[in-house]
């Protein structure tokens, strides 16, 4: 089934450390996103990618960097983890800026 | 992107229509409106968007007024499923793509 995933599910990390958030979708999307979502907050716009080796900054970038090595794939890396980076993070994708964004079922992270 | 206003939360029987309204009465003439959806714990969900002229898809129908500067958004026959969070978003010009999420309409669908 076409789709985009997100690995992994859930993940505790402690402060300080390196950690990559994968997401990979199937339906040759060029355009890319990556939200996170806090208790009793609306989704925010980390980083996207236009089309493949592009990216562009959101609302809430510091703090994350990705790449967009190929169309599939938008990983998203937090290089040196804090506790106020604990959230659930969405990856979405759509046909182009100007389209639906289809998401992925998140992955909820702690960093303790 | 154009400032959206939702209701915090709303309830509806099983097999009624739904009605969840939008103010969005900074938008520009580019700007599209869109809906999502967030069922509990799950990614958000695409429902329908519009600019001027009223839509409609399998899911749901997409109200605009002539103005542009409110839309409704109706689920005809909600079902226990339909309960989530609703989000209506204004996007467009520059800022397309970068999805701005408020609150949302909490919408609980009752037996």
């Amino acid at each position: 089934i076409a789709g985009i995933t997100q690995a992994p599910t859930s993940q505790i990390l402690a402060a300080g450390r390196r950690m990559t958030l994968r997401c990979t979708q199937d339906m040759r999307h060029n355009a890319m996103y990556w939200y996170r979502q806090d208790l009793g907050l609306g989704l925010r716009l980390i980083h996207y990618s236009n089309t493949a080796g592009t990216t562009g900054k959101g609302e809430v970038p510091d703090g994350y960097s990705v790449s967009r090595a190929n169309t599939d794939d938008f990983p998203l890396t937090l290089a040196s983890a804090v506790p106020s980076q604990t959230s659930v993070y969405f990856c979405a994708s759509s046909r182009t800026l100007n389209n639906e964004q289809f998401f992925g079922p998140g992955t909820r992270l702690t960093v303790l | 992107d154009a400032k959206t206003t939702q209701p915090t939360s709303m309830d509806c029987a099983e097999g009624r229509a739904a009605n969840l309204p939008c103010n969005h009465s900074t938008i520009s003439g580019n700007e599209y409106v869109y809906w999502y959806r967030q069922i509990h714990s799950q990614g958000p969900q695409y429902i329908i968007h519009g600019l001027k002229n009223n839509e409609t898809n399998e899911m749901a129908s997409l109200i605009i007024t002539e103005d542009r500067k409110s839309s409704t958004l109706i689920l005809p026959h909600a079902t226990l499923r339909d309960t989530a969070v609703y989000y209506c978003i204004v996007t467009g010009g520059t800022s397309y793509g970068k999805l701005t999420f408020g609150q949302g309409t909490i919408l609980t669908v009752h037996p």
